[in-house]
């Protein structure tokens, strides 16, 4: 199986960055998605590594390194409608599109 | 183009029935996976269908099933529901070909076991 590692809950302050870690211990890895979700709401695509280094969309960015099992999603310009969980997940080979999630990080904004 | 869609968005049922989930996905999307999320464990595979076929199955008992259709969209069920079954059911669909797409998810069904 995969142990996707993510902290259960962090605050930060409107305007400012976040950094949201995920690690992972996994055979085939085949890439690492971030996804965000608000409460009540469908998980939507954030951001995609398969090779190491960043990967930047707008105010969005997301790390990956391979050798240390390690990614991390990077929110700046904090706005309060970034409230909401942050979801690290693992898509391994042999298991063709399903992907392995971490428990997620509950991230509150705050004015 | 419509997105994933799930039917019921709601539902409750008691302990001991069977439930059937409907999900229909992104037209041309061939891959579609089931997802359990609860609070405590988060969002949990349940398993994946290509082209009718199950690709690959998470531990989940086996009162837990699914199948797809011919035209890509897909059902699961649930047999004799226990009380920890209550959860959020997600589908997510993928295109055709390629691991590096993203999936798309649906909004759910909230299950309710009472």
């Amino acid at each position: 199986g995969q142990n996707i590692d993510q902290p259960t809950e962090m605050t930060a302050t409107e305007g400012a960055i976040v950094q949201i870690n995920c690690t992972y211990q996994t055979s085939g890895f085949n890439g690492l998605f971030w996804y965000q979700q608000h409460a009540g709401e469908a998980p939507t695509f954030l951001s995609y590594n398969v090779l190491d280094g960043l990967e930047e969309k707008g105010r969005f960015s997301s790390f990956l390194s391979r050798s240390k099992g390690y990614s991390y999603l990077l929110l700046k310009e904090l706005q309060m409608k970034d409230s909401a969980s942050y979801l690290c997940a693992v898509r391994v080979r042999h298991s063709g599109y399903a992907l392995n999630f971490g428990k997620g990080t509950s991230l509150l904004v705050t004015p | 183009k419509a997105g994933v869609t799930q039917t019921p968005r709601y539902l409750i049922k008691t302990r001991g029935q069977q439930v059937t989930l409907s999900c229909s996905p992104i037209s041309g999307h061939r891959s579609v996976s089931w997802y359990q999320q609860t609070p405590g464990q988060g969002l949990q595979f349940l398993f994946e269908y290509f082209s009718e076929t199950q690709r690959n199955k998470g531990n989940f008992p086996g009162r837990f099933s699914g199948r797809q259709f011919s035209n890509s969209r897909s059902e699961m069920n649930v047999r004799t529901l226990e009380l920890g079954d209550s959860a959020l059911y997600l589908c997510a669909s993928s295109p055709t070909g390629g691991l590096n797409t993203e999936a798309f998810f649906g909004q759910g069904t909230r299950l309710t076991v009472v």
